[in-house]
C-alpha cells in the first residue's frame, strides 16, 4: 500500500518561506504515469489546490497562489517538495501531499501536516 | 477560473435513508468531476472520479452521475461510516474544489 509522509515546520514566522517535503514509500515518483500534488485545508474550512508536478518536470500551479509557489521532484530519494513564500496567517492550514492519476484525480493521500504561520 | 458550488451545506439524514448530494459547476467540464469523503481528523478519500467511476474498495451504495455543470453523487443507503463531508473537484480547466457537504446524523 503506497504511503505518503508530509515533513516540516509545524510553526512559520509571517513573511517566511515555508518549505515541506513529501515522502513516497515507493519509487512510483519515477513512473510518467503520475502527478504529484499539495493541497491544504485551513482549520474547519475547505480544500484548496496548490500546485502539481509530473516526472518530465512539468509544473502547474494555482493561479492565485502561482507568485509564491515552487514544487519540486527529486526522484533519487522518492521524494517531491513544495515551497510557498511570504507566508501569511491565511496560510495557516494543514497541508497535504498527493498523488493523482487520470489528470488530477488524488488517490493517494499523506496524513497532512499542519503548518500555522505566528510571530 | 471555474467555481463549483455544492448543495446543500448540510443534509441532516438517518442511517438507511438514501442521500443526494450536488455539485454545480460554473462553466462546463464536461465529465471531469471527482467526488471525496472526508472524515474528522483524516485525508480526503476518492470516491468517485470522472463523474460516475467508483475508485478501487468504495461500496457499490456510492455512484456519480452527471454531466456538464450538473452532478450527483447518490448514497443508496446510508451506514453509520459514511457521515461525514464530502467534496466535488472538477480538474478540466485548472482543478477547484467546491465547498463541501456534510452530512450528519439526524
Amino acid at each position: 500500500q503506497l504511503q505518503l509522509q508530509e515533513s516540516g515546520p509545524g510553526l512559520v514566522k509571517p513573511s517566511e518561506t515555508l518549505s515541506l517535503t513529501c515522502s513516497v514509500s515507493d519509487d512510483s515518483i519515477r513512473s510518467n504515469t503520475y502527478f504529484w500534488g499539495w493541497i491544504r485545508q485551513p482549520p474547519g474550512k475547505g480544500l484548496e489546490w496548490i500546485g502539481s508536478i509530473r516526472l518530465g518536470g512539468n509544473t502547474h500551479y494555482n493561479p492565485s497562489l502561482a507568485s509564491r509557489v515552487s514544487v519540486s521532484r527529486d526522484t533519487s530519494k522518492n521524494q517531491f517538495s513544495l515551497k510557498l513564500s511570504s507566508m501569511a496567517a491565511a496560510d495557516t492550514a494543514i497541508y497535504y501531499c498527493a498523488r493523482g492519476t487520470g489528470g488530477y484525480n488524488w488517490h493517494y493521500w499523506g496524513l497532512g501536516t499542519l503548518v500555522t504561520v505566528s510571530s | 477560473e471555474i467555481v463549483l458550488t455544492q448543495s446543500p451545506a448540510t443534509l441532516s439524514l438517518s442511517p438507511g435513508e438514501r442521500a443526494t448530494l450536488s455539485c454545480r459547476a460554473s462553466q462546463s467540464v464536461t465529465n471531469y468531476l471527482t467526488w471525496y469523503q472526508q472524515k474528522p481528523g483524516q485525508a480526503p478519500r476518492l470516491l468517485i472520479y470522472d463523474a460516475s467511476n467508483r475508485a478501487t474498495g468504495i461500496p457499490a451504495r456510492f455512484s456519480g452521475s452527471g454531466s456538464g455543470t450538473d452532478f450527483t453523487l447518490t448514497i443508496s443507503s446510508l451506514e453509520p461510516e459514511d457521515f461525514a463531508v464530502y467534496y466535488c473537484q472538477q480538474r478540466s480547466s485548472g482543478l477547484s474544489f467546491g465547498g463541501g457537504t456534510r452530512v450528519e446524523i439526524k
